[in-house]
């Protein structure tokens, strides 16, 4: 069984609408989740993290937890082609300090 | 200008060669991490090091040895033991602590000739 499990798509979204990736995880003891995005040849950089129940938003990003599902998502508003991209989920390991990456949502934005 | 530098950017590996990929952060963090990403893949933790002079094996270390004599360099070398190297491999580093975000260098791409 996978610790950490994403569609691997691709997702394919018009320009401007909402893109949903979601993410499910394993480990119950994980308290802080971390969303990636990585373009294609290029390394991960982070887009949100989140560490309780809920919502957090950070500009057109919202990222969404809920722990008693073992679920995260990150919601993109307004999509842009420039998002165009992988983007990995991570919770962070129960003892800290340590990641376990998904195997990434491709997301493409067409004009 | 603050950040974490990997070098070089393409290494070419021949058959039972060992081969050393750089990795050096300025941003004062105390641990440093090595992934393995293979095409289509997410990534995998092959070594990480908390505090100087001390590192663990991650989930895919044979084959992959590590060394942490300063705080700012973590190289890895790729030994004539890994059967199957050709990968993208990326160096993360993070304050250590709980919570703490991991921040990437630029990656590099080795390919077996």
């Amino acid at each position: 069984q996978k610790e950490v499990e994403q569609n691997s798509g691709p997702l394919s979204v018009p320009e401007g609408a909402i893109a949903s990736l979601n993410c499910t995880y394993s480990d119950r003891g994980s308290q802080s989740f971390f969303w990636y995005r990585q373009y294609s040849g290029k390394s991960p950089e982070l887009i949100m993290s989140i560490y309780s129940n809920g919502d957090k938003e950070d500009g057109r990003f919202t990222a969404q937890l809920n722990k008693a599902s073992q679920y995260v998502s990150l919601l993109i508003r307004d999509s842009q082609p420039s998002d165009s991209a992988t983007y990995l989920c991570a919770p962070e390991h129960n003892a800290g300090n340590m990641l376990t990456f998904g195997g990434g949502t491709r997301l493409m934005v067409k004009p | 200008d603050g950040g974490i530098t990997q070098s070089p950017k393409y290494l070419f590996r021949k058959e039972g060669q060992n081969v050393t990929l750089s990795c050096e952060q300025n941003l004062n963090h105390d641990a440093m991490y090595w992934y393995r990403q293979d095409p289509g893949q997410g990534l995998r933790l092959i070594y990480y090091s908390q505090i100087v002079n001390d590192f663990q094996k991650g989930d895919i270390a044979e084959g992959y040895s590590v060394s942490r004599e300063k705080k700012e360099s973590f190289p890895l070398t790729v030994t004539s033991a890994q059967k199957n190297p050709t990968a993208f491999y990326l160096c993360a580093s993070s304050m250590g602590l709980p919570r703490g975000t991991q921040y990437f260098g630029p990656g590099t791409r080795l390919l077996v000739l």
